[in-house]
Order: structure tokens, then sequence, then C-alpha cells
């Protein structure tokens, strides 16, 4: 069983940049959802995409927005790059079900805006 | 929306001794409760979990009390070993989404 796989790891991008984050989902799990985490914080939730479908989203300005594909992959995409947007964001997968289940959570990719 | 707060914010200990790290919320809807371990470089991995109607959980040298009334949960880890170093994360969710509020984190060393 492969685990929450996400590319890239590091990169380093200018004020006003896009940038697409990519995330390939644990086998057999229907739900991605996705994280940012500031240095020294906790994760924070920025959206949930379930059968690719967004199905929930936090406090954040709609420059994020994410797509998931049929294989349950997803990506995370930012506009306008403000310097405030460096941070680790985190994929984790899931099982989408009646009850609260288990987030896999992927290495990270640590995006740093200049 | 749901608040978690999470203190100590660092904790040292030696090494066989006990620890424990307490985390409280805000909103009484919540129903999961997990605990996660994310060591340097890596994503947070859940090591143990409670759900609402369960007090407590155990799991090895690892275990979770779940006091509802005051809306607070804690991690005890017994029999501390150096490999226990680690950022620790509680967090709660309401509901199936899986939508977590994470605390802020207490960064745990274990002396040898």
């Amino acid at each position: 069983e492969t685990g929450v796989t996400q590319s890239p790891t590091h990169l380093i991008k200018t004020r006003g940049q896009q940038v697409t984050l990519r995330c390939s989902s644990q086998s057999g799990h229907n739900t991605v959802s996705w994280y940012q985490q500031a240095l020294g914080q906790g994760p924070q939730f920025i959206f949930q995409y379930y059968r690719e479908e967004e199905n929930g989203r936090g406090n954040f300005p709609p420059r994020f927005s994410g797509l998931q594909f049929p294989n349950y992959s997803s990506e995370l995409n930012v506009n306008a790059l403000e310097l405030d947007d460096s941070a680790l964001y985190l994929c984790a997968s899931s099982l989408l079900s009646g009850t609260p289940g288990e987030l896999f959570f992927g290495e990270g990719s640590r995006l740093t805006v200049l | 929306g749901e608040n978690v707060e999470q203190h100590p914010s660092t904790l040292s200990v030696q090494e066989g001794d006990s620890a424990v790290i307490k985390c409280t919320y805000s909103d009484s809807a919540s129903n999961y409760f997990p605990w996660y371990k994310q060591e340097l470089g890596k994503g947070p991995q859940l090591i143990i979990d409670i759900r609402s109607n369960v007090g407590e959980k155990k799991d090895q040298r690892i275990a979770v009390t779940l006091n509802k009334t005051a809306k607070h949960f804690s991690l005890h880890i017994t029999e501390t070993q150096p490999e226990d170093s680690a950022v620790y994360f509680c967090a709660a969710s309401i509901g199936a989404n899986s939508k977590l509020t994470f605390g802020k984190g207490i960064t745990l060393s274990v002396r040898p």
C-alpha cells in the first residue's frame, strides 16, 4: 500500500507569482485535505475534496483553490503569492465514512515566498 | 469555530519518566480527538485518537484521557525514550468530515 506523496518537496517563488502543489492520495482513500503549517504552528485547514467536489473550506481567501482528479489525486493552487504564504503545505488523505477517520499526511511541500 | 489550546509549549523529561500533555477545546460539539506526532522534516503521524463516547484509551506506552465536561483531553506517555522526542499536536473535529482544528504543538525532549 503506497502512502501519501507530495511534490515538489521544496520551492521558492516571488511575491505575485502562482504555484501549484500536487498530492497523490493513499491507495483506497477517496478524500484529500490540504493544510497550511506556518513555522512553529499547528496545521491549519485549507479545504477538503471528496469525490472531486470541495467538501468544506477553512478561513482562506479565494486565491487558494484546488482540484481533485478521478484517481483521487489532488492539486492546490495559490495565486498572487504573498510573503505570509510561506509555509509547509500538507496533504492528507482519508476514507470518508460515517465516523471520523484517520488522516494520513504526506511529508509536505515547503514553499518560500520572497 | 473550534479553538484548541495546547500547553505547555515545551516539555523536557528524563528518559524513563512519564510525560503528560494537555489540551482544551472550545466547541462542545467536537467528538473526535486525535494526537499527532511530527518529526523533523516529516508530516504529522497519528499516534492515538479518542472519540467522545470513550473516557480513556491506551495503546502500549501511550494513553489519552477525555473530560467532556471540562472540555479537555490529555496525552500520557510512560517510560519515555529518546525516540519519543518530537512535536506533538492535539486536534479536534466535529462529525465525519475530518476537518481538524489543531493546537499549536508541544516540543517534547527526552534527555538520555
